[in-house]
């Protein structure tokens, strides 16, 4: 166990639809990152938050957006859903937000777009 | 910026070693490695920070050479539960908070 929590673990929704997911860093890390995981495809950073503040995009979409809350916990928030956005969403979580430090994964939520 | 993994898959049985390596173009101020099992997330090996700082597991290190901006994670005396797909992840100097990860290296150890 990483020490970082995600919900749901499992989300199945229909196209044009908009889902949150929530991730819940470890105590006393203060950055979080999003990733994206196609199947049996590579880890595909899309954003990261350290303290509440956005530090680094990635690739991330416009109908894709996310933020972190005073108490830390972070939520990704995918609208206008579409079949190719059926991915794993991994967060993680580390103390430091300059990469000086490692990064643990939560398990992930696993979204389908049907 | 996605670094570049070698190779991109590898066989190997029990008791062999093996090298996986990962380049970038982009000057770097530390790399990652991490080794996910199907269906898992990825679980943290090793951290390189430029300037020479290591840390990591004892069966498995690896190498950070900051002028060519390649390291290396090297397995000794794989065991079966070595398998898995192993991704790099750089934090380039331009940019301190990405972490971006290569597109994985497939190891597979058979008995």
């Amino acid at each position: 166990d990483s020490g970082v929590t995600q919900t749901p673990k499992h989300l199945i929704t229909a196209t044009g639809q908009r889902v949150t997911l929530r991730c819940s860093p470890r105590s006393g890390d203060l950055s979080v990152y999003w990733y994206q995981q196609s199947l049996d495809q590579g880890l595909q950073f899309l954003i990261q938050y350290y303290n509440g503040e956005e530090r680094a995009k990635g690739n991330i979409l416009e109908r894709f957006s996310a933020q972190q809350f005073p108490d830390l916990h972070s939520e990704l928030n995918l609208s206008s859903l579409e079949l190719g956005d059926s991915a794993l969403y991994f967060c993680a979580s580390s103390v430091g937000g300059q990469g000086q430090t490692e990064a643990f994964f939560g398990q992930g939520t696993r979204l389908t777009v049907v | 910026q996605q670094p570049v993994q070698s190779p991109q898959a590898v066989i190997l049985r029990e008791g062999e070693d093996a090298v996986i390596n990962c380049s970038s173009s982009k000057a770097l101020y530390s790399v990652h490695w991490y080794r996910q099992k199907h269906g898992e997330a990825p679980v943290f090996l090793m951290i390189l920070l430029k300037g020479g700082e290591q840390k990591g597991h004892d069966k498995i290190s690896a190498s950070f050479n900051e002028k060519k901006q390649q390291s290396s994670l090297y397995l000794t005396a794989s065991q079966l539960s070595y398998s898995g797909t192993y991704f790099c992840g750089t934090v380039p100097l331009e940019y301190g908070n990405k972490l971006v990860f290569g597109a994985g290296t497939i190891l597979r150890v058979k008995s």
